[in-house]
């Protein structure tokens, strides 16, 4: 079992649909980060989490420590927020371990 | 300020061959991590230094090396090339906040 999970792997979404992209793990962290890559390769660190919840423009990214769960929220989808999301944590150990990442593709 | 610069940003390479990437960090921050891409293994840390200092290694065969300079640029070295080294090598820095900023990557493909 992967120690970071998301879901779902892949999703599609009509612009303006409200989108949920969820991130569960089973190692004590200290922080979570949700990235976004698009095609070509390039990341974008998008939030560094380690309670409570973070908002940045239409972006919303929350974590359950207790739960071990951090959710990813897209409000007003466009087009150009297709990319993969990676959801990543750091344990205790300091090493980065990262999720397999969900694909958005967001329609017109 | 400049972001993270990674050079080359394609490699094409034999196996058996030795390859060295670099990797220049936002001017200030000290902390420079490396990461291996592959569609099978998704994102997988590689290293992290820290002024000089390697002060983490993920679990990789002792082929993969880095280094960092005083000047915070950082490089990493594969000997030995194998097939399944083709990947998206991907650098990135932070400062204190821990915020990582990422480059463009380096896409290596070993023929």
């Amino acid at each position: 079992k992967n120690e970071v999970e998301q879901s779902p792997q892949n999703l599609t979404a009509q612009e303006g649909e409200f989108i949920t992209i969820n991130c569960s793990y089973s190692v004590g962290i200290s922080a979570l980060h949700w990235l976004q890559q698009h095609p070509g390769g390039g990341i974008v660190s998008l939030f560094m989490l380690s309670s409570g919840k973070k908002k940045h423009g239409r972006l919303i990214a929350t974590i359950n420590i207790q739960e071990k769960h951090s959710s990813l929220h897209i409000t007003a989808s466009h087009p150009r927020d297709s990319a993969v999301y990676i959801c990543a944590v750091r344990p205790n150990t300091d090493k980065l371990i990262f999720g397999t990442g969900t694909r958005l593709q967001v329609f017109p | 300020k400049a972001g993270v610069t990674q050079t080359p940003r394609y490699l094409i390479k034999t196996r058996g061959q030795q390859v060295t990437l670099s990797c220049s960090p936002i001017s200030g921050h000290r902390s420079v991590s490396w990461y291996q891409q592959t569609p099978g293994q998704g994102l997988q840390f590689l290293f992290e230094y820290f002024s000089e200092t390697q002060r983490n290694k993920g679990n990789f065969p002792g082929r993969f090396s880095g280094r960092q300079f005083s000047n915070s640029r950082s490089e990493m070295n594969v000997s030995t090339l194998e097939l399944g080294d083709s990947a998206l090598y991907l650098c990135a820095s932070s400062a204190s906040t821990e915020t990582q900023y990422f480059g463009p990557g380096t896409r290596l493909l070993v023929l």
